[in-house]
């Protein structure tokens, strides 16, 4: 079946302005993750849905950036005024409602700051 | 704060060797992933262990987790160069199951014919 599909899979932007990724998860798949992978930092969890609960923020590292999910399903991250440490992999991951699955990710998409 | 650590961080085989790779982590936790991610791919599901003691294995790759000594390992076995990859350990310690996961820092995995 189709897997956890991203958009754009490449975006270059020039600092100080908004990007939103998007992230389709699996059918059926309840929660919902973002990650950052960056050369830095490794990968970063961001953000995490789960149903109808109130999402897990506690990655987000700035108030510039901020997620939604939209009917259960689809969510888009927005990037506000981006920085040129924003440049990273953005992962979106899904997982099948329980306790023991692990997680499924998508392609992901590469930003590029510059 | 957890902590997961992997070593080595870079670590290069010659075919039909073994090895093994770390990943210790500094909380209690029962539920730890393996991944695996070739270059400017997505991350691929490779095991789940749920359970101290817990033992999975896959063609040449067999995981093993020991949550007492908060260490799990991952086991190659007779090399081969499609193994050639980054792998990541990750770990979930949320009290409900399935949460965010903390992910090490990734062993780059190079098979020399």
């Amino acid at each position: 079946g189709a897997g956890v599909s991203q958009s754009p899979s490449n975006k270059v932007t020039e600092k100080g302005k908004d990007v939103e990724l998007r992230c389709d998860p699996i059918s059926g798949h309840t929660a919902l993750y973002w990650y950052r992978q960056s050369l830095g930092q490794g990968l970063e969890f961001l953000i995490y849905f789960q149903g109808n609960s109130a999402p897990d923020k506690s990655g987000l590292p700035s108030d510039r950036f901020s997620a939604e999910r939209t009917g259960g399903s689809v969510s888009t991250l927005t990037i506000q005024r981006t920085q040129q440490e924003d440049s990273a992999v953005y992962l979106c991951a899904s997982s099948p409602p329980g306790q023991v699955y692990e997680q499924y990710f998508g392609p992901g998409t590469r930003l590029t700051v510059t | 704060e957890l902590k997961v650590e992997q070593n080595p961080l870079f670590l290069s085989m010659q075919e039909g060797k073994n090895y093994t790779i770390y990943c210790n982590y500094s909380t209690t936790s029962d539920r730890l992933y393996w991944y695996r991610q070739d270059p400017g791919k997505s991350l691929e599901s490779l095991f789940v262990l749920l359970s101290n003691g817990a033992v999975k294995q896959e063609g040449r790759l067999m995981a093993s987790l020991d949550t007492k000594a908060r260490l799990s390992t991952l086991h190659i076995t007779a090399a081969v160069h499609d193994l050639s990859a980054t792998y990541f350990c990750a770990v979930d310690i949320s009290n409900f199951g399935n949460e965010k996961l903390t992910f090490g820092t990734g062993t780059r995995l190079t098979i020399i014919p």
